[in-house]
């Protein structure tokens, strides 16, 4: 079955600094997600992506938080100043353009925020 | 406000023993309700979507019901492997397509461990 590949799997970063997480979502994929779950908690929505531009986005996805997707098949996640709070596992997923459509997740990045 | 309750929070059962996860929802408009299996540390992982005409299906061992006017769901899984050991994790779509804010809901999830 195809798969969302995440890199890197764990990134450790101090605070303020900034970090880049990576997806490369299914190749015939037309949406774009980023999802996080911090530890013991449910997943939460940040972002999802689509023809090039966000087409919605939570609370969580303030001015510090940015995508991307600078060329045919990666689409990342840019923290500007990283906090301690951002420390969570980062999923990305991508889906076909359909109604039911099936949602493919990464393995996730664990982002630690020292 | 859509949300989306599981229980129990966590479960242990022994290897080859049935269980039955629960889910219960309150979202609108009902789209299709999904379940997950999510392994510690790796991402969720699709079992079933239930649109709300169908009220079950299976994939292999698992068995999800949908009674969309009760608005609960279950997860029932047959003959209990040790690679059932895992997460499963509700989720609720409405009408808006896609994986927003506003178009999934999520439950917290159910921890499943299988005992040999």
């Amino acid at each position: 079955e195809p798969e969302v590949t995440q890199t890197p799997s764990h990134q450790v970063t101090q605070m303020g600094q900034e970090v880049i997480l990576r997806c490369v979502p299914i190749s015939n994929h037309l949406y774009f997600y980023w999802y996080r779950q911090i530890l013991g908690q449910k997943v939460e929505f940040l972002v999802s992506f689509y023809n090039n531009e966000i087409s919605e986005k939570s609370e969580i996805f303030d001015d510090q938080f940015s995508v991307e997707r600078p060329d045919g098949s990666n689409f990342t996640l840019k923290i500007r100043s990283t906090k301690l709070e951002d420390s969570a596992m980062y999923f990305c997923a991508s889906s076909e353009p359909a109604t039911n459509e099936k949602l493919f997740f990464g393995s996730g990045t664990q982002l630690s925020v020292l | 406000k859509n949300q989306v309750e599981q229980s129990p929070q966590s479960l242990i059962i022994l290897e080859g023993k049935n269980c039955t996860l629960q889910c219960n929802y309150t979202v609108s408009p009902f789209s299709n309700l999904r379940w997950y299996k999510q392994d510690t540390g790796r991402g969720p992982v699709s079992l079933t979507i239930m649109t709300f005409s169908e009220n079950t299906k299976s994939n292999g061992r698992y068995t999800a019901t949908l009674d969309a006017d009760t608005k609960q769901s279950s997860l029932h899984i047959t003959a209990s492997q040790l690679s059932d050991s895992a997460s499963y994790i509700c989720v609720v779509t409405t009408m808006y397509s896609g994986g927003g804010a506003d178009g999934l809901t999520f439950g917290k999830g159910t921890h499943l461990i299988i005992q040999p």
